[in-house]
């Protein structure tokens, strides 16, 4: 256990419908990252917080994508009108300085 | 384009062999991570890398920003070494990551 917590573990959803994710970092850190991960593949940058400032976006990150972190505290993660193509491990992290310190992740399955 | 590549994408050793994975980044980097992801998904932080050399237990990682590279050895490696290790140079606020190098020690 890293001390990142991410909720729901699992979750499968039919395509159109909206999903939202909560990464629960830990508390002192100030920098949180989103990351995605399809299967065989290494983790894709989504987006990063510094406290509750949204300071860089990946250009992967399409409009129906959109992440929060009001008081610099938990962050969430929102997709809409999911398709098939979205289904992959989603990563959050937390760091203050150095080291990143990964949540289990949750899995989202699009049918 | 792939701004990190990684070798081998595959490694079987035996106990005990001394194993090195390479990593080759095309980005400015003010920092380099080195990742485990184990079966399962969970990953965690190796190490943190900006020059030199580092160790921690078995493990050592190097790199050497002139030539964008960087190195992950393992001494006397051991069954529960088995996991994915990923390279993960950091810079402009965000992360770019290899595909991960597979590495399978068998007893």
């Amino acid at each position: 256990d890293t001390g990142v917590s991410q909720d729901p573990r699992h979750k499968i959803t039919k395509r159109g419908q909206n999903v939202t994710f909560r990464c629960d970092p830990i508390s002192e850190h100030n920098r949180l990252y989103w990351y995605r991960q399809t299967l065989g593949q290494g983790p894709e940058f989504l987006t990063y917080f510094q406290n509750e400032a949204q300071l860089e976006k990946s250009r992967l990150l399409s409009d129906r994508f959109s992440a929060e972190r009001p008081k610099g505290s938990f962050s969430t993660l929102e997709i809409q009108r999911t398709e098939q193509g979205d289904s992959a491990m989603y990563l959050c992290a937390s760091t203050m300085e150095y080291e990143q310190f990964f949540g289990p992740g949750t899995r989202l399955t699009v049918l | 384009k792939n701004e990190v590549e990684q070798s081998p994408q595959n490694l079987t050793a035996q106990e005990g062999e001394f194993i090195t994975i390479n990593c080759s980044y095309s980005v400015g980097i003010s920092a380099l991570h080195w990742l485990q992801q184990h079966p399962g998904g969970g990953i965690v932080s190796l190490f943190m890398l900006s020059s030199g050399k580092k160790k921690h237990g078995r493990l050592i990682a190097t790199i050497n920003i002139q030539e964008k590279h960087s190195s992950l050895h393992i001494t006397a490696s051991h069954p529960r070494d088995s996991a994915v290790y990923i390279c993960a140079p950091e810079g402009g606020n965000q992360f770019y990551f290899g595909t991960g190098t597979s590495l399978t020690v068998i007893p």
